[in-house]
């Protein structure tokens, strides 16, 4: 199974400010035969149910603003908020679709507002 | 609107059984792979299962496989998870998942989760 790491466990970060948070998998999740990086990020606030923001490592999904971006490629990931609103308070989590089944999540990383 | 209903989710004692329902709406239902995803309180997510468009292919995580079951009824738009042989630790908020297509095993749209709780 490929396991997932995040950090930091959280962070807090002033409005306006950028957060950075980190994923790292226990094994490539690049598939080389079309060059995508099998990894997804979620957003999940108190009392609701996760939200995607990002696919195929850097793919924004629809309706998700530009804020937010994701990076890296092979085992090392990136998800950068640019400049943190207090709507993003949340739990936010990466998961790779690599290896399936099973496929596996990082176990989450808090953002704060400072 | 895209909408996903669990229900089905109870107290239930140790070694026991139960059946989650999802109900699907505003998407083309037996287009996609469906997932159940669970969540225990205040911890992190845990894929359970998955079943393909067809229900043709069914998936399960280790700590589940063997005692619970998936299955789908692509006529009535729904997602099922039997489960039995329950434990403490089987104690989760379970969402159910629609995949994203398009070659990824992502999720696009969650529901907003149906609670067991394994206790005596």
């Amino acid at each position: 199974d490929i396991v997932m790491t995040q950090s930091p466990d959280s962070l807090a970060v002033s409005l306006g400010e950028r957060a950075t948070i980190n994923c790292k998998s226990s094994q490539s999740v690049l598939y080389s035969s079309n060059n995508k990086n099998y990894l997804a990020w979620y957003q999940q606030k108190p009392g609701q149910p996760p939200k995607l923001l990002i696919y195929w490592a850097s793919t924004r999904e629809s309706g998700v603003p530009d804020r937010f971006s994701g990076s890296g490629s092979g085992t090392d990931f990136t998800l950068t908020i640019s400049s943190l609103q207090a709507e993003d308070v949340a739990v936010y989590y990466c998961q790779q679709y690599y290896s399936t089944p099973p496929i596996t999540f990082g176990p989450g990383t808090k953002v704060d507002i400072k | 609107e895209v909408q996903l209903v669990e229900s089905g989710g109870v107290v239930v004692q140790p070694g026991g059984s139960l059946r989650l329902s999802c109900a699907a709406s505003g998407f083309t239902f037996d287009d996609y792979t469906m997932h159940w995803v669970r969540q225990a309180p205040g911890k992190g997510l845990e894929w359970v299962s998955l079943i393909s468009w067809d229900g043709g292919s069914t998936y399960y995580a280790d700590s589940v496989k063997g005692r619970f079951t998936i299955s789908r009824d692509n006529s009535k738009n729904s997602l099922y998870l039997q489960m039995n042989s329950l434990r403490t630790e089987d104690t989760a908020l379970y969402y159910c998942a629609k995949d994203i297509g398009r070659g990824t095993s992502a999720f696009d749209y969650w529901g907003q989760g149906t609670l067991v709780t394994v206790s005596s």
